[in-house]
């Protein structure tokens, strides 16, 4: 089945520097990318999303890159803030078809720190 | 207001006592799944729903049932909890029948002793 690995798994940064997480996945047949964001006592939270026929999306200060050569996939967060303080998951899915379909499998998660 | 809504958010109880964690969600969505969040180990899926009637098997079904009776329920049902169940649970739910874009219940935080 599908591993993902995600690191680091914790970040510190100081607020306006830029954030970036890694995620890893192993099933070349993955398809699916999304990111979530889990604020302290909150279920996840999708921030952005992208597929396999895109190389990169953007969403104001956040930003997903996708190498389906090297199977890897990248959060890039700008100017940081405080509230950016979170939980964030990378995860990966095959929704073409096949064994693993409907599954989604998760990275272990990163803690990012913004500090004032 | 759309949401998944997961009860109880905490639960204590015993090994081998029977339990249930119920999950609604007011979207009409397809999709219904469960995760459970261990430190390290991120979300793991657990059972995940593509329609009324049809479950499947996560990456982590021992020791865990599910039914979907109804396209809003999705209820969790541990038989005979042992304390390597102690973790926090998450249902979601998506348009479709796949994983994507999920909504997230608030989190269920189960202890076994």
């Amino acid at each position: 089945g599908e591993n993902v690995e995600q690191h680091p798994s914790t970040l510190s940064v100081q607020e306006g520097d830029s954030a970036v997480i890694k995620c890893t996945y192993s099933d070349s047949a993955s398809n699916y990318f999304p990111w979530y964001k889990q604020e302290l006592g909150k279920g996840p939270q999708l921030i952005i999303d992208i597929r396999s026929n895109v190389g990169e999306k953007k969403d104001q200060r956040i930003a997903v890159t996708l190498n389906k050569t090297a199977k890897h996939f990248s959060l890039h967060i700008t100017e940081t803030q405080p509230e950016d303080s979170a939980v964030y998951f990378c995860a990966a899915q095959n929704n073409a078809g096949g064994t693993s379909y409907g599954k989604l499998t998760f990275g272990q998660g990163t803690i990012l720190t913004v500090h004032p | 207001e759309a949401q998944v809504t997961q009860n109880p958010r905490y639960l204590i109880t015993v090994t081998g006592k029977k339990l249930t964690v119920t999950c609604s969600q007011n979207m009409n969505h397809e999709y219904m799944s469960w995760y459970r969040q261990d430190p390290g180990l991120g979300l793991r899926q657990i059972y995940y729903s593509m329609n009324v009637e049809v479950t499947d098997k996560g990456d982590v079904p021992e020791g865990y049932k599910v039914s979907r009776k109804e396209k809003r329920n999705f209820p969790l049902i541990l038989e005979s909890p042992s304390p390597n169940q102690t973790s926090l649970y998450f249902c979601a739910s998506s348009d479709g029948t796949v994983a994507e874009k999920l909504f997230f219940g608030s989190g269920t935080q189960l202890s076994v002793l």
